[in-house]
């Protein structure tokens, strides 16, 4: 079936520091593909969306790319801040879009 | 303001006891949609419906029910909850195109005791 798989954490990084949160998954046929990021005692919230093969997502300085040969949606980010801690959920919804599959999350602490 | 409302924020039950949470859209939303959030599992959905009188299971769906008779309303019930159903419960809104953002609640701390 439909999954999503990302990688553990937590992340501890240093502000100005690169971010990459792996994300890959199962699908058949073409999934959408998203990020979201969940700050402290909040809900979800849609960070970043690619509904097609090379589609690169982006927002607030984070980047994603669709890659299919690879299965990937790994999520990038230049320089964080300390306002990027957060967890980061990976997901996924089949093409014919009835159900949605997310990742574990992903916690990321940024430290001044 | 765009938002999907859940009610109550809180709730500490004991097994058995019937209970129900609400969740509320005014987007006009045809999708909606239940999750569940455990540590190290994520988000496991439980039910969704894709419109009016349409309802169906998500991966985790056992000791749940829903109901959407409205549009806007999409209660979660649990008949007889046990200490396993205890968890952070979400629920979620968004359109019918595949590549719609989903608006998430604030989130329901459910504990069974």
């Amino acid at each position: 079936g439909d999954s999503v798989t990302q990688m553990e954490g937590p992340v501890t990084l240093s502000e100005e520091a690169f971010l990459t949160i792996n994300c890959t998954y199962t699908a058949t046929g073409y999934p959408s593909l998203f990020w979201y990021v969940q700050y402290p005692g909040e809900g979800l919230q849609l960070l970043l969306k690619a509904t097609k093969a090379d589609d690169k997502g982006s927002n607030k300085g984070f980047e994603a790319t669709y890659r299919k040969e690879t299965t990937s949606f790994h999520l990038e980010k230049g320089s964080v801040q300390v306002s990027d801690s957060a967890v980061y959920f990976c997901a996924l919804t089949p093409y014919n879009f009835n159900k949605f599959y997310f990742g574990s999350g992903t916690k990321l602490n940024v430290k001044p | 303001e765009a938002q999907v409302t859940q009610n109550p924020r809180y709730l500490i039950t004991v097994t058995g006891k019937k209970l129900t949470v609400t969740c509320s859209q005014n987007m006009n939303h045809e999708y909606m949609s239940w999750y569940r959030q455990d540590p190290g599992l994520g988000l496991r959905q439980i039910y969704y419906s894709m419109n009016v009188e349409v309802t169906d299971k998500g991966d985790v769906p056992e000791g749940y029910k829903v109901s959407r008779k409205e549009k806007r309303n999409f209660p979660l019930i649990l008949e007889s909850p046990s200490p396993n159903q205890t968890s952070l419960y979400f629920c979620a809104s968004a359109g019918t195109d595949r590549t719609d953002t989903q608006y998430f609640g604030p989130g329901t701390r459910l504990t069974v005791l």
